[in-house]
């Protein structure tokens, strides 16, 4: 089974400051990663992505995450925060060898930017 | 040129009635998604189909049936709509399981359902 963490329901951080934004996953097997991000009364944008080929990704808007398979970690970071990055973020597990190719998304993590 | 859109956006019933949203996807893709997000934001699969076939039917009541006339579309009917059935529904699209990739899954613009 695969599953995943997001480590804080809420964030909240200034406007100029790092954002990191924690996801640990659960899988059996080798997995695909995602970010992807919710504004409100949006729909879903993906972020970013993970499918084995380099740890380091980086996605749009200044967003990047790291794999780090020892740690089953996938953290989202961003080096500076914009008042505009304030949204819901879900980090999402897909297996690749799977017929199913369902996504599992983790419980989300409300970004809050302050001025 | 939207790539998966959704209809209605706004959907408000009584308990009881019998509603359809749908959902249509213009990349060409072969595998399409129905998600439900609760109140909490919490994001579950519902179906799965791959070429017009269902691969994914989740725990869902049988009062949910998805149909899908042809691979652009997955629209999903909902009868007997309960006070629970609250939520926004989002409907997903990705490229064919032969084609490999990552399962990148483009998603629609969601259909908030209230049942009153």
């Amino acid at each position: 089974a695969q599953s995943v963490t997001q480590l804080d329901s809420h964030v909240s951080v200034s406007e100029g400051t790092p954002v990191l934004l924690r996801c640990n996953y659960s899988s059996s097997y080798s997995p695909s990663l995602f970010w992807y991000v919710q504004h409100p009364n949006k729909g879903l944008q993906l972020l970013l992505k993970y499918t084995s080929a380099a740890t380091l990704v980086k996605g749009i808007n200044g967003f990047e995450a790291e794999f780090k398979k020892s740690e089953t970690s996938f953290h989202l970071t961003k080096p500076s925060a914009h008042m505009s990055d304030a949204a819901e973020y879900f980090c999402v597990v897909s297996l690749l060898h799977t017929g199913s190719r369902a996504l599992t998304f983790g419980s989300g993590t409300r970004l809050q930017v302050q001025p | 040129d939207t790539a998966v859109s959704q209809t209605p956006k706004y959907l408000v019933t009584q308990m009881g009635n019998d509603k359809s949203i749908k959902c249509e996807q213009n990349l060409g893709h072969d595998t399409m998604y129905w998600y439900k997000q609760d109140s909490k934001k919490f994001l579950k699969i519902m179906f799965s189909y791959n070429n017009k076939e269902l691969i994914i039917n989740e725990t869902v009541p049988n009062r949910f049936s998805p149909k899908s006339p042809d691979k652009a579309h997955l629209n999903l009917h909902i009868n007997s709509l309960e006070l629970g059935d609250s939520a926004v529904y989002f409907c997903a699209s990705s490229p064919s399981w032969a084609a490999g990739g990552s399962n990148e899954q483009f998603f629609g613009p969601g259909t908030r359902l209230t049942v009153l």
